[in-house]
């Protein structure tokens, strides 16, 4: 199974609103980093929090990371169109191992 | 800085064929990812490299695949013989440092489609 799993696996929503997406992973980590996919073309990395961060930002990108939980959330404030893509989380699941996990992604959908 | 390259973008070949996709790394980044995305599996992770030398090559599935680094610029993933199953889009991505402390670049993908 997926160490990281994305919810919803689809969210489509109205331009201007506020879109959330939640991971959840099953191992101790070192950080968790969020990508974005636009359809046929590469990942592109978003953000990163570290095991010992609780929030994060970065523009219009915020980040929470709860480790007792083993979740995170991506929230994009005042979506636009240009927003549409997949989102996937992306974890190390081993202390000192250099490989990252990907979770299944959320499509997410902006209407204008 | 161009990023992470591959070639060929798409590929259609038939079963039983070889195929060779490309990849260069960004300039001065040690490490680099093979990658297979898939609608039914995601996105896996074949093998990756640190300072040309390959260090963990457990999800590639099968001998008919292999891969290699001959320099700090170049890489390549061979599929030989080819299979419909292995249909995918393939990425390779590279980063400097310890990866999994540093973001990956993606490159923009090779799609490779097995008849």
């Amino acid at each position: 199974s997926q160490q990281g799993e994305e919810d919803p696996q689809a969210l489509s929503i109205q331009e201007g609103e506020n879109a959330t997406m939640n991971c959840s992973y099953k191992t101790s980590i070192n950080n968790l980093q969020w990508y974005r996919q636009n359809s046929g073309r590469g990942l592109v990395h978003l953000i990163l929090i570290r095991s010992n961060e609780r929030e994060k930002h970065s523009g219009r990108l915020r980040v929470t990371l709860d480790t007792s939980k083993k979740s995170s959330s991506l929230l994009i404030t005042a979506s636009r169109a240009a927003d549409t893509a997949s989102y996937f989380c992306a974890t190390d699941p081993n202390f000192g191992n250099e490989k990252l996990t990907f979770g299944t992604g959320t499509r997410l959908t902006i209407i204008p | 800085d161009a990023g992470v390259i591959q070639s060929p973008r798409h590929e259609v070949t038939e079963m039983g064929q070889e195929v060779t996709l490309r990849c260069k790394p960004i300039s001065g980044h040690d490490y680099l990812f093979w990658y297979r995305q898939t609608m039914m599996r995601g996105l896996e992770l074949l093998i990756y490299f640190n300072n040309n030398v390959p260090i963990d090559d457990s999800g590639m599935p099968e001998d008919r695949f292999s891969a290699k680094m001959p320099n700090a610029s170049f890489s390549t993933l061979k599929i030989q013989p080819s299979e419909p199953r292995d249909s995918a889009v393939y990425f390779c991505a590279s980063t400097a440092g310890t990866g999994a402390f540093y973001e990956q670049y993606f490159g923009p993908g090779t799609r490779l489609t097995v008849t």
